[in-house]
């Protein structure tokens, strides 16, 4: 099982270019989510989707764009990066919210 | 401040000796509390899924405890093994009471043989 796959697995960027992450699961599951990773934080949530259809912010959406393309997958665009946005991404998903999260093996991303 | 916070930032241990994480929080209320097994370069994986009204949950060498009453959890691993090499992660959820996930830092673990 694939489980939550995400492309790529590295991008480097400069600053300004845009960028569009993928992530795609094969469970089935409703929700799906994006969270970023820094050093010494906690994973925030970026955006997320409750099911196909809808999407909504969560804790750091400014400067990212979400497509929740049909039930299986959904992506991340970054209109014009910044070194800030220098992180690794995650994709997750699941079925309820009492069930963990499914999450993907990520995507770093560096702009210079 | 992080409204979960984990203690150590980092642990060393031998191979085949135990260790106890900790996960202090303040979210409040919450529905359940989660520990997440984070590989290098890996994305996090469910260990544990704990409800408010319940004290303790293992999974193999992995127990959880919680004190709902003090806002805390442990997570303690047995016998450890090289392979328990990873970054241990507390997250609390509030999303019954229309909260998101909120992560702590994490422990990053190494077992050295």
């Amino acid at each position: 099982n694939a489980g939550v796959t995400q492309t790529p697995k590295f991008q480097v960027l400069k600053t300004g270019q845009s960028m569009t992450l993928q992530c795609a699961q094969d469970m089935n599951h409703n929700s799906m989510y994006w969270y970023r990773q820094d050093p010494g934080m906690g994973l925030r949530l970026i955006y997320y989707s409750a099911s196909e259809g809808t999407t909504d912010k969560g804790e750091v959406p400014n400067g990212y764009n979400v497509s929740r393309l049909n039930k299986r997958e959904f992506s991340l665009r970054l209109e014009s990066a910044a070194p800030s946005q220098t992180s690794v991404y995650f994709c997750a998903s699941r079925q309820i919210s009492n069930q963990p999260q499914h999450f993907g093996d990520g995507t770093r991303l560096s702009i210079l | 401040k992080n409204q979960v916070e984990q203690s150590p930032q980092s642990l060393i241990i031998l191979e085949g000796k135990n260790c106890t994480l900790q996960c202090n929080y303040t979210v409040s209320p919450f529905s359940n509390l989660r520990w997440y097994k984070q590989d290098t370069g890996r994305g996090p994986v469910s260990l544990t899924i704990m409800t408010f009204s319940e004290n303790t949950k293992s999974n193999g060498r992995y127990t959880a405890t919680l004190d709902a009453d003090t806002k805390q959890s442990s997570l303690h691993i047995t016998a450890s093994q090289l392979s328990d090499s990873a970054s241990y992660i507390c997250v609390v959820s509030a999303e019954k009471y229309g909260n998101k996930l909120v992560f702590g830092a994490g422990t990053i673990l190494r077992v050295k043989s």
